[in-house]
């Protein structure tokens, strides 16, 4: 069965960077793209970014531009999110997701829409920022 | 920067149906996904599409979306139910997630 299983729970210091892993089984690992989500505690849910594992490109949400690096490893199906100059505020539990759809088809997302959604998603990875 | 607004909290009694909204400019114009997180879990898929449902998800459960609302509706609430349900949708290349819901059952 489909599977993403993420690295486990870090403790960093205000100003570090943190490396989360997410590895992928039972599917053809280049063929989804893969996102990273947040969840701060007793907070919502909080998209950082996305992956294609395929070619390596990506896209990351404004807010965490020039602070977030998404990339992948195809040797091992395992995708990694590092995040740098840390700060209290980004305490947080960080999924990876599954993207489930054709986006990689032109014209399957467009600037309105994208018929896609989030399945699995990883156990999660908690990542304390604290000094 | 698109947004979509959820109420905080919805209350239902065992067995009766549960409605949750879900707000946005044009909304019924994308496509709407539903997530249901209960404490100490992962996010899992209820509702994509608008109004499909994966395998393994309850009848229970079933979508819309048109004009500037989705609605997630939870007919025969039981009491596994209760949990955190977030929608999600597609805007100018950025995932955007509302900022959940509380259902509560009792």
């Amino acid at each position: 069965q489909v599977q993403l299983v993420q690295s486990g729970a870090e403790v960093k210091k205000p100003g570090a960077s943190v490396k989360v892993s997410c590895k992928a089984s039972g599917y053809t690992f280049t063929k989804y793209y893969m996102h990273w989500v947040r969840q701060a505690p007793g907070q919502g849910l909080e998209w950082m970014g996305i992956i294609n594992p395929s070619g390596g490109t990506t896209s990351y949400a404004q807010k965490f531009q020039g602070r977030v690096t998404m990339t992948r490893d195809t040797s091992t199906s395992t995708v990694y999110m590092e995040l740098s100059s840390l700060r209290s505020e980004d305490t947080a539990v960080y999924y990876c997701a599954r993207d489930v759809s054709r986006r990689h088809e032109l014209g399957y997302c467009t600037s309105i829409s994208c018929p896609n959604w989030f399945d699995p998603w990883g156990q999660g990875t908690l990542v304390t920022v604290s000094s | 920067s698109y947004e979509l607004t959820q109420p905080p909290s919805v209350s239902v009694s065992p067995g009766q149906t549960a409605s949750i909204t879900c707000s946005g400019n044009k909304l019924g114009d994308k496509y709407a996904c539903w997530y249901q997180q209960k404490p100490g879990q992962s996010p899992v898929l209820v509702i994509y599409q608008d109004s499909r449902r994966p395998s393994g998800i309850p009848e229970r459960f079933s979508g819309s979306n048109s004009g500037n609302t989705a609605t997630l509706t939870i007919s025969g609430t039981q009491a596994m139910d209760e949990a955190d349900y977030y929608c999600q949708a597609w805007d100018s290349s950025t995932e955007v997630f509302g900022g959940g819901t509380k259902l509560t059952v009792l």
